[in-house]
């Protein structure tokens, strides 16, 4: 147990709506990040949140956007869902954005989109 | 940019025997960490071992090892005395140090080990 956990565990929506996803970070983490992983293939990189500032973005368009709250948790938001967005939503919490620190990964949400 | 490549899709071992994953990843970055990270079905990334790039030992975790080769930008996962439990897919990741580091992690694109009994 990483004491990272994410809701939901998985959902279906429609192309062209809006989703949100759930994460609350191990207790006392103040950094948060978001991984997309496609079926068979490797996370990649969506955004990092440190403090409830956003701290480094991936390669992915502004309609994936994200929110830290002052308790830590976080939020994934992606609008206007495309075919390609089905993937498995990865988050993953430390204390502290530095390398040195160890990152604790939940169990993911997988999105399907139809 | 950062790559990170896992050159075999698919490895079998029997259980007890020993196993090597290679991984490449190519940086100009001179400081950075190098992780191996271990998924099974539940889809949980595990860590399973890291390596500080300035250091020259090769990193240790009980029947996993590394094998660490700086210039050749070689990064291996050895896996000791194979158990069921090992049965995951196996990713290998960098991350660069430095002023803008916001530990981000770039991943290879995996190796599903399978452990025979």
């Amino acid at each position: 147990e990483t004491g990272v956990t994410q809701s939901p565990t998985h959902l279906i929506k429609t192309r062209g709506q809006q989703v949100t996803l759930r994460c609350s970070s191990q207790s006392g983490h103040n950094t948060v990040s978001w991984y997309q992983q496609a079926l068979g293939q490797g996370p990649q990189f969506i955004f990092q949140y440190y403090r409830e500032e956003e701290n480094g973005r991936g390669n992915f368009p502004p309609r994936f956007s994200g929110l830290q709250f002052p308790n830590y948790s976080s939020e994934l938001n992606v609008n206007a869902l495309e075919l390609d967005d089905s993937a498995l939503y990865l988050c993953a919490s430390s204390l502290g954005a530095g390398v040195g620190n160890t990152i604790y990964f939940g169990e993911g949400s997988w999105l399907t989109v139809v | 940019a950062q790559t990170v490549t896992q050159s075999q899709p698919e490895m079998s071992v029997q259980e007890a025997e020993t196993v090597t994953l290679s991984c490449t990843y190519d940086t100009s970055e001179n400081n950075y960490y190098l992780f191996w990270y271990k998924q099974p079905p539940s889809r949980q990334m595990i860590l399973v071992i890291r390596q500080e790039a300035y250091k020259q030992q090769n990193a240790t975790e009980n029947r996993f090892s590394v094998n660490f080769q700086k210039a050749a930008k070689s990064f291996s996962l050895k896996i000791s005395d194979s158990q069921l439990g090992d049965t995951a897919m196996y990713f290998c990741a960098f991350m660069k140090l430095g002023s803008s580091n916001t530990g981000k992690l770039i991943f290879g694109q995996g190796t599903t080990l399978q452990v025979k009994p």
